[in-house]
């Protein structure tokens, strides 16, 4: 049984605040994404890791960093959280390859508010 | 520019009946389509998914349908339950693409009234 988790369902925290997001996997597998998702906007790609300590940008990196030193963990850093960065934060994982492999497993997501 | 569209936000049905959602996208290189499901407070679900190289792939309740022509798919859900109401996003991925990404489409929130 696939198991994506996440080390908060919710998070509350001040502007200026650093903030780490967890993500941990045990499906083995080599990609690990972070979206964000919001009211009307869908999931927008924030980063997006294929092996261990790589790392890409998705199409919203702005305030954002990631981690990858080990193939099952991957984080996701708010250097200084601010109040637009309060959303829901969604992390998956994949196989590498194409057709059925690029099926991403979601975790439960962290509701995050910043005051 | 949205390279997978949902143009309904919302959908609602009456239980039993089908539920029909769709999902258009421009990007001639995707090939691979994904159904995802989201209840509130939880992460999107895999439903199901379907091939370029097909036009139909079933499971159960749920039914993709692909017109590669028209650019067009669609997840068909018969009967409707009052269990399938959530959120139902649309993906794509293409050839030659980043490895492993998929484009979604921004969701339809579908709700089955008893």
């Amino acid at each position: 049984d696939v198991k994506v988790t996440q080390s908060s369902r919710y998070l509350v925290k001040r502007t200026g605040e650093k903030v780490f997001l967890e993500c941990v996997q045990d499906m083995d597998h080599e990609n690990m994404f972070w979206y964000r998702q919001d009211p009307g906007l869908g999931l927008r790609l924030i980063y997006f890791s294929y092996d261990v300590k790589m790392k890409e940008k998705g199409d919203i990196p702005e305030g954002y960093s990631v981690s990858r030193e080990k193939k099952e963990r991957f984080s996701l850093i708010l250097e200084s959280a601010s109040t637009n960065q309060t959303s829901m934060y969604l992390c998956a994982s994949s196989l590498p390859g194409t057709g059925i492999q690029e099926t991403q497993y979601f975790g439960p997501g962290t509701r995050l508010l910043v005051l | 520019d949205q390279q997978v569209k949902q143009n309904s936000p919302s959908l609602s049905v009456q239980e039993g009946r089908i539920s029909i959602l769709n999902c258009d996208y421009t990007n001639s290189m995707f090939d691979y389509f994904l159904w995802y499901k989201k209840y509130p407070a939880e992460g999107p679900t895999f439903l199901i998914s379907i091939s370029s190289i097909k036009d139909k792939n079933e499971d159960g309740r749920f039914t993709v349908f692909l017109n590669k022509s028209a650019k067009h798919l669609s997840l068909h859900i018969v009967p409707s339950q009052p269990g399938d109401s959530a959120v139902y996003f649309c993906a794509a991925s293409a050839r030659g693409g980043s490895q492993g990404n998929l484009i979604f489409g921004k969701g339809t929130k579908l709700s089955v009234k008893p």
